[in-house]
């Protein structure tokens, strides 16, 4: 079936150092979306990437989809203590429907002051 | 809007016990999921649904889980009998578009069975 891995699974930074969390997909993908999970909490979403070759930043954080539509990058510039979190991809199920989430394994971001 | 609403948000039980969750989307989405997530196997979809007819229960682990949405506002998981591996913290989450959408999260059931 379809999945969605990303790597790392975990890191470890010290602030305002960069991060990077990449995410594959075994299937092109019409869409992909970023959500965050602070410790302890729920999935929130950050963005939505639709176009091949897309960048989109918010902030310090830039977001960018592959060409092929198979793959996306979460780019953090300058981490901050508030960046700790669980950072997951997710792209839409082409196995019935697109009307479900794929959601990636997630990596999981630890800032040291 | 309040969001995405659960309940409980913690609930302990003791094996062999029924346990309901509780889920209030938010108004006018239609599309309704419940996901369940653990360190070992992560976030899961078991079950979706569609103008409250249930779409996809390929992620539901066994008969002992069942859900219903009776109407638009108002869904619920249900696990009878409970068993200790079902230990997880259970996440509802709502669209207005499906796979195409951003989706909110409520803010999770801490489910523990002992």
């Amino acid at each position: 079936g379809q999945q969605v891995m990303q790597i790392p699974q975990y890191q470890h930074v010290q602030e305002g150092e960069d991060f990077t969390t990449y995410c594959n997909s075994s299937t092109t993908l019409s869409n992909i979306q970023w959500y965050k999970q602070r410790p302890g909490g729920h999935p929130v979403f950050l963005i939505q990437l639709v176009k091949s070759g897309e960048v989109k930043k918010q902030k310090r954080l830039t977001f960018q989809f592959g060409e092929a539509k198979k793959n996306s990058s979460l780019h953090i510039t300058a981490t901050q203590t508030t960046d700790v979190g669980t950072y997951f991809c997710a792209g839409p199920d082409y196995g019935g429907a697109t009307n479900k989430l794929i959601f990636g394994t997630g990596t999981l971001l630890a800032v040291q002051p | 809007d309040a969001g995405v609403i659960q309940s409980p948000r913690h609930e302990v039980t003791e094996m062999g016990q029924e346990v309901t969750l509780r889920c209030k989307p938010i108004s006018g989405h239609d599309y309704l999921f419940w996901y369940r997530q653990t360190m070992m196997r992560g976030l899961e979809l078991l079950i979706y649904f569609n103008n409250n007819v249930p779409i996809d229960d390929s992620g539901m682990p066994e008969d002992r889980f069942s859900a219903k949405m009776p109407n638009a506002s108002f869904s619920t998981l249900k696990i009878q009998p409970s068993e200790p591996r079902d230990s997880a913290v259970y996440f509802c989450a709502s669209s207005w578009r499906g796979g195409l959408d951003e989706q909110f999260f409520g803010p999770g059931t801490r489910l523990t069975v002992l």
